[in-house]
């Protein structure tokens, strides 16, 4: 079965510094692995998504994550954040297009 | 990008009613759907599997009596919690495939009273 661990429910960072937040997925087989957005009370946007092309995988807003299977890692970074990138961040794990297993979410702060 | 919607935004209801939530897909057809519950400050924990013209597939542990799920269009699936009680209250979330890729909608969030 799949799963996937999102280490630390929340993160504070300074406006402009570097943003990670860490997911750690487990799969038997290569695994699709998803990062999505959720600001508050709306739905969830995709930001970005691995299916075994490349292993560092950009997305929107400047965010990009590398897929690393030595350490079952798919963290997302940004090299500078912005106030607007406080909200829910959610790791998701599937082996095909239907049932997405999501992480517990890891909220972000952003401080001026 | 692909739109899908959600209606209501926000319901309130009484224990022991029922409430009828609907989620649409705008500007494509989606043969699954799927329905979601996200508690406070929690993650998504998918619910069932809607398909159009079937019975939907649930997950284990939904009760599928009280979650009535229908799937009556390519555009259309409805979420109707029967019998509803304050436990039930929580954030219900859609979504709709297209193109492999899931699009999920705004979420309705549900008050039980």
């Amino acid at each position: 079965a799949q799963s996937v661990t999102q280490l630390g429910s929340h993160v504070s960072v300074s406006e402009g510094a570097l943003v990670l937040l860490r997911c750690n997925y487990s799969s038997s087989v290569p695994p699709y692995l998803f990062w999505y957005v959720q600001y508050p009370n709306q739905g969830l946007q995709l930001l970005l998504k691995y299916t075994s092309a490349a292993t560092l995988v950009k997305g929107i807003n400047g965010f990009e994550a590398e897929f690393k299977k030595s350490e079952t890692s798919f963290h997302l970074t940004k090299p500078s954040a912005h106030m607007s990138d406080a909200a829910e961040y959610f790791c998701a794990v599937t082996l095909n297009t239907d049932k997405l297993i999501f992480g517990t979410g890891t909220r972000l702060q952003v401080f001026p | 990008g692909a739109v899908v919607s959600q209606h209501p935004s926000r319901v309130i209801c009484k224990s022991g009613t029922s409430v009828k939530i609907e989620c649409r897909s705008l500007d494509f057809q989606a043969t699954t759907m799927f329905w979601y519950r996200q508690f406070p400050k929690q993650s998504l924990m998918l619910m069932a599997t809607s398909n159009e013209g079937s019975k939907a597939t649930y997950e284990q542990g939904v009760e599928k009596d009280k979650f009535l799920i229908n799937h009556a269009s390519l555009t259309l699936s409805t979420l109707t919690v029967t019998s509803a009680h304050p436990e039930d209250s929580s954030f219900y979330i859609c979504s709709a495939i297209r193109q492999d890729e899931q699009y999920f909608g705004p979420g309705t969030r549900l008050t039980v009273t």
